[in-house]
């Protein structure tokens, strides 16, 4: 299993660019989320998918759309990239509800926005 | 809402050295807690969990106590290793919550001297 798989690993745009990370993962997870991580304010939430053509808002959804077409894939768009998005961009994915494994994370992909 | 407060890092220690990294928590329900590693350029991978009060987590040699009547979950090992540099986040989630999301603290950067 190669789990949880981020693509690309490194992007640089320019501002009002439009780009979208796939993310993958080969474990048959229900539940998929989008985090970024930014110096000092650990991982916030951008939107999740509890399956397949689901999705919903995170913390700080603005600037970013998703799809879930299929349920090995969870994509994050930027349609009109800001440099408030450069960040490293996670993805992660868990099984289900019952017996709370925790989720399992992908190698991240790190974006700048000049 | 809920939240996750960690010590600020860094954190720095010679091997062998015995650590301990404060975590608390504020929840309404009833949290699943864990703590996540995340080496240099790697993604976040789960290190321990616990889901009920009185719960111990441990790995690696690295272990936890879910403590209720102090909302804390402080992460402890007897001896580090110079491998064990990393950044350490204590996070939660709502057990019963309809969709699990992970809430993290800022997370706590280790540096293990030789």
């Amino acid at each position: 299993n190669a789990g949880v798989t981020q693509t690309p690993k490194f992007r640089v745009l320019k501002t009002g660019q439009s780009m979208t990370l796939l993310c993958a993962q080969d474990m048959n997870h229900e539940y998929m989320y989008w985090y970024r991580q930014d110096p000092g304010m650990g991982l916030r939430l951008i939107h999740y998918s509890v399956g397949e053509g689901t999705t919903a808002k995170g913390e700080v959804p603005d600037g970013y759309n998703v799809s879930r077409l299929k349920k090995q894939n969870f994509l994050l768009g930027l349609e009109s990239a800001a440099p408030s998005q450069t960040s490293v961009y996670f993805c992660a994915s868990r099984p289900g509800l019952a017996g709370d494994l925790g989720q399992f994370f992908g190698p991240g992909t790190r974006l700048t926005v000049l | 809402g809920d939240s996750v407060t960690q010590m600020e890092g860094p954190v720095t220690l010679s091997e062998e050295a015995f650590l301990t990294i404060n975590c608390t928590y504020t929840a309404t329900g009833y949290p699943s807690l864990f703590w996540y590693v995340q080496y240099p350029g790697e993604g976040l991978q789960l290190l321990l969990k616990a889901t009920k009060a009185d719960d111990k987590g441990s790995n690696k040699g690295f272990e936890a106590t879910y403590r209720k009547e102090t909302t804390s979950f402080h992460l402890e090992k007897g001896s580090v290793q110079v491998s064990d540099s990393a950044v350490y986040f204590c996070a939660l989630s709502e057990y019963g919550g309809a969709t699990n999301k992970l809430i993290f603290g800022t997370g706590t950067l280790l540096a293990v001297q030789p």
